[in-house]
């Protein structure tokens, strides 16, 4: 059964540096997100990506954050300049439509020293 | 704003009793959905039931079944006949037109042989 991939599974960087986190999505879907989940805090909405541009973010996916589909099977999530409050695990999620079911990687911890 | 919560951070159920997990939501939209997904330890998530919220009937899919009440605003899940495999973190999500999920902080459910 297709899976959602992301690597790494763990990423430690020190303070201000910049971060990639990469997604392989379901090779048929169209829709793109990411979201979050700071230890002990609920999962939250980051940003959704369909055609090749942003179709709705949040309001913590400030100018620090990028998302970029590179080549056909890439989708990725740039940290800028990474802070404290960023350390958090990250979610992929892909959908064959904007309303259907959201498939989800097993995420990334990223640890920000 | 959406909100969704979920009041038992921590549950627990014998092997073959049913148990039940509450969410409660915050909306003024009419149409929207409502899912709930398992996430097993170290594994991604998955979806476990939706449920939109136009049909006044009650999602079921085999051992999982949901109870909707929309005038509440809630839904809670029960699984029948509990397995072990069925031990995991459960997240109750919403959403509504647009793409992005509302997630609870989640319940983590312990089956005790």
């Amino acid at each position: 059964e297709p899976e959602v991939t992301q690597t790494p599974s763990h990423q430690v960087t020190q303070m201000g540096q910049e971060v990639i986190l990469r997604c392989v999505p379901i090779s048929n879907h169209l829709y793109f997100y990411w979201y979050r989940q700071i230890l002990g805090q609920k999962v939250e909405f980051l940003v959704s990506f369909y055609n090749n541009e942003i179709s709705e973010k949040s309001e913590i996916f400030d100018d620090q954050f990028s998302v970029e589909r590179p080549d056909g099977s890439n989708f990725t999530l740039k940290i800028r300049s990474t802070k404290l409050e960023d350390s958090a695990m990250y979610f992929c999620a892909s959908s064959f439509q904007g309303r259907g079911e959201q498939f989800f990687g097993p995420g990334t911890r990223l640890t920000v020293l | 704003a959406q909100t969704v919560t979920q009041s038992q951070p921590e549950m627990s159920v014998q092997e073959a009793e049913t148990v039940t997990l509450s969410c409660t939501y915050d909306t003024s939209e009419s149409d929207y959905y409502l899912f709930w997904y398992k996430q097993p330890p170290s594994r991604q998530m998955i979806l476990v039931i939706r449920q939109e919220a136009y049909k006044q009937q009650n999602a079921t899919e085999n051992r999982f079944s949901v109870n909707f009440q929309k005038a509440a605003k809630s839904f809670s899940l029960k699984i029948s006949d509990s397995q072990l495999g069925d031990a995991a973190m459960y997240f109750c999500a919403y959403r509504r037109s647009g793409n992005q999920f509302y997630f609870g902080t989640g319940t983590s459910l312990t089956v005790i042989p």
